[in-house]
């Protein structure tokens, strides 16, 4: 069974619109991460929250906003919407804060932008 | 920036052959972390690898940290080996970052 669930697994939105993708993780972990995959770029880190707090923001838009209602939830809500966020994104999570433990991923949520 | 550079892009092998991926690193890494992506899209990780040399099954990491370079061996390859390959080094610029490269795709063929 997964055991970072990312909700939904695909999805279709119009320019200028927002969207939320949902994380949870159910590895027990306190530090969570974003991702993103596109077809131009590598696997690029976005977000990282420890215990809920952010730690690391690598994300130059304000459109993207990490929310962490749970310890163990991490969503990441788009505004605005642009072609160009176009991607999928992978939430991700390790046991101890800043990465030093193994990362797991989720399966990605694969966002486009018409 | 920090940079990742994978080669080669991609690699095609007869099952049972041997397969040689490269990774260079522009920075100062703690270690390097190699991970395989399915077809799919799903990640998976492999070997974490600080330096000189670590084995799992048929696949053999490689670390010269001070030569900022990396490789990653799978022995007799099989079918289910296709997918890409992924480098990462791990920096720690007052937390810890995962910077990766673009990925070797294989493809293993009967």
């Amino acid at each position: 069974d997964p055991k970072i669930i990312q909700k939904p697994k695909y999805l279709v939105a119009v320019t200028g619109s927002e969207k939320i993708l949902i994380c949870e993780q159910y590895l027990g972990h306190n530090a969570m991460y974003w991702y993103r995959q596109s077809a131009k770029k590598p696997l690029e880190f976005m977000f990282s929250y420890s215990y809920q707090k952010l730690m690391d923001n690598q994300t130059a838009s304000s459109r993207f906003q990490p929310q962490s209602s749970k310890k163990n939830h991490l969503d990441l809500q788009i505004t605005a919407l642009k072609p160009d966020d176009s991607a999928t994104y992978f939430c991700a999570s390790s046991q101890a804060p800043g990465g030093t433990g193994q990362l797991y991923f989720g399966e990605g949520s694969k966002l486009t932008v018409l | 920036g920090q940079q990742v550079q994978q080669s080669p892009a991609s690699l095609v092998l007869q099952e049972g052959e041997n397969a040689e991926l490269q990774c260079n690193f522009s920075s100062t890494a703690t270690r390097l972390q190699w991970f395989y992506q399915r077809p799919g899209g799903s990640l998976v990780s492999l070997l974490s690898n600080p330096s000189g040399t670590k084995h799992t099954g048929r696949l053999t990491s490689t670390t010269v940290t001070k030569e900022r370079r990396g490789s990653l061996h799978i022995s007799s390859s099989q079918i289910t080996d296709s997918g890409t390959y992924l480098c990462a080094m791990v920096v720690n610029t007052g937390n810890y970052k995962y910077v990766f490269g673009a990925g070797t795709r294989l493809k293993v063929i009967a």
